[in-house]
């Protein structure tokens, strides 16, 4: 969905390095989240901002961490990135107004490898 | 702790035919539960969804059942084509509140001309 993007689109970086993931949106929505995909294992929570103000742990937290700059970015920060953390990254953005339930919009995603 | 299972992890079905994948959830809280569709190269979108209010919901070739004794709920694609190749999941949430949404583990689906 073009209205959610994220960059970089690919990063190969080495171990220990920090690295910083990047989403934008356009959709005016309040709720912004970060997953990461691995084979077998599905989608899976990292982190998740109802609000610029209002940031909360997902799932699988420990070893990143977050920052909402503004009600449009929302970015995904590796510290001290370990090879266990190559995956696939998305964002994505969602809307709860409405009677029809939240619908969350997705990025193209971030592929990452670490080294 | 995985609180949505889903299987198979991956299904060939030919053209015409029946695609089911199943899921299971564990939190009794869960009153929403959508399906996502993904295709190679681009991130999930939003299929269709149910609320436990009702057994079925249908949309086109795309049908949810839902059993709520059971906690389970599946997604049925009739009349499967090329074109529905793609990975699905499930998903489930607390419908209101401060909630996000739980994924199942993904199935890959491959429909065979």
């Amino acid at each position: 969905d073009a209205d959610v993007t994220q960059t970089p689109r690919n990063r190969i970086t080495k171990t220990g390095k920090r690295i910083m993931l990047e989403c934008s949106q356009t959709k005016g929505h309040d709720r912004m989240y970060w997953y990461r995909q691995d084979p077998g294992l599905g989608l899976r929570l990292i982190y998740y901002s109802f609000d610029v103000k209002d940031i909360n742990k997902g799932e699988i937290s420990d070893g990143y961490s977050v920052s909402r700059q503004a009600q449009a970015k929302f970015s995904l920060s590796l510290e001290s990135a370990i090879p266990n953390q190559t995956a696939l990254y998305f964002c994505a953005t969602s809307d709860i107004r409405g009677a029809s339930g939240e619908t969350q919009y997705f990025g193209p995603g971030t592929r990452l490898l670490v080294l | 702790q995985q609180q949505v299972k889903q299987s198979p992890q991956s299904l060939i079905v030919q053209k015409g035919g029946i695609s089911i994948i199943n899921c299971a959830y564990e939190n009794t809280a869960f009153d929403y539960f959508p399906w996502y569709q993904q295709f190679p190269g681009k991130g999930p979108a939003l299929l269709i969804a149910i609320r436990p209010d009702v057994s079925e919901k249908k949309e086109g070739r795309f049908t949810i059942s839902f059993n709520k004794s059971a906690k389970q709920f599946s997604l049925h694609i009739m009349d499967s084509q090329p074109g529905d190749s793609a990975t699905y999941f499930c998903a489930a949430s607390r419908f209101t509140g401060r909630r996000a949404l739980t994924f199942g583990s993904g199935t890959r689906l491959q429909v065979q001309p």
